[in-house]
């Protein structure tokens, strides 16, 4: 079946550091998602992309929908430790018998040093 | 708002019980999603719903697990009887309508079956 390789897995930062991470897919997605979980909670929409090549910010995230339709980033600009969880990324697949159904990347878990 | 809310958030229970995990989507979604989510297998879509009918069952791992949805405000998960490998975090997510790809995750429910 469809999946997303998301990298890297974990990342250990200093407070005001950028972080960036990213998905990859072995097909076309029209549609990436980025979400965070907090723990003991589920997972929040961060930002939602649509178009081949848009990028789009939420406060100090920004995240891009990469021109082949095959991948995405997301990159967080001075972190904060609350910026501190796991950050998943979802892709809806072009076609075929998966819409309507999202795939998630296995995750990014941040942590952010004082 | 509210967002989509699930109950209980903990439920612990032993071997054989049947278990219930209810879910209540945000006013006005007409679509509804159950995953599992565990730290070998990340988050897996067991079944999802539009307009109440369950359209893809692919991701239930087998009969112990049934869904039902008798109305637009309330979904149930139930596992009968309960294994330890059943053991994970369930979340329940809506999205607006079919078409749309944001969905909206609930706190989940902590299921431990000893």
């Amino acid at each position: 079946g469809q999946q997303l390789n998301q990298s890297p897995q974990s990342m250990f930062i200093q407070e005001g550091e950028d972080v960036s991470m990213n998905c990859t897919s072995s097909s076309i997605f029209n549609t990436w998602l980025w979400y965070k979980q907090d723990p003991g909670e589920g997972p929040v929409l961060l930002i939602a992309l649509y178009k081949a090549g848009e990028l789009t910010s939420n406060g100090r995230l920004t995240a891009q929908f990469g021109i082949t339709r095959k991948d995405s980033f997301l990159n967080i600009s001075a972190s904060i430790p609350s910026d501190v969880g796991i950050y998943f990324c979802a892709g809806q697949n072009a076609g075929g018998t998966s819409y309507g159904k999202l795939t998630f990347g296995q995750g990014t878990i941040l942590t952010v040093h004082p | 708002d509210a967002g989509v809310i699930q109950s209980p958030r903990h439920e612990v229970t032993e071997m054989g019980q049947e278990v219930t995990l209810r879910c209540k989507p945000i006013s006005g979604h007409n679509s509804l999603f159950w995953y599992r989510q565990t730290m070998m297998r990340g988050l897996e879509l067991l079944i999802y719903f539009n307009n109440n009918v369950p359209i893809d069952d692919s991701g239930m791992p087998e009969d112990r697990f049934s869904a039902k949805m008798p109305n637009a405000s309330f979904s149930t998960l139930k596992i009968q009887p309960s294994e330890p490998r059943d053991s994970a975090v369930y979340f329940c997510a809506s999205r607006l309508r079919d078409g749309t790809y944001e969905q909206y995750f609930g706190p989940g429910t902590r299921l431990t079956v000893t």
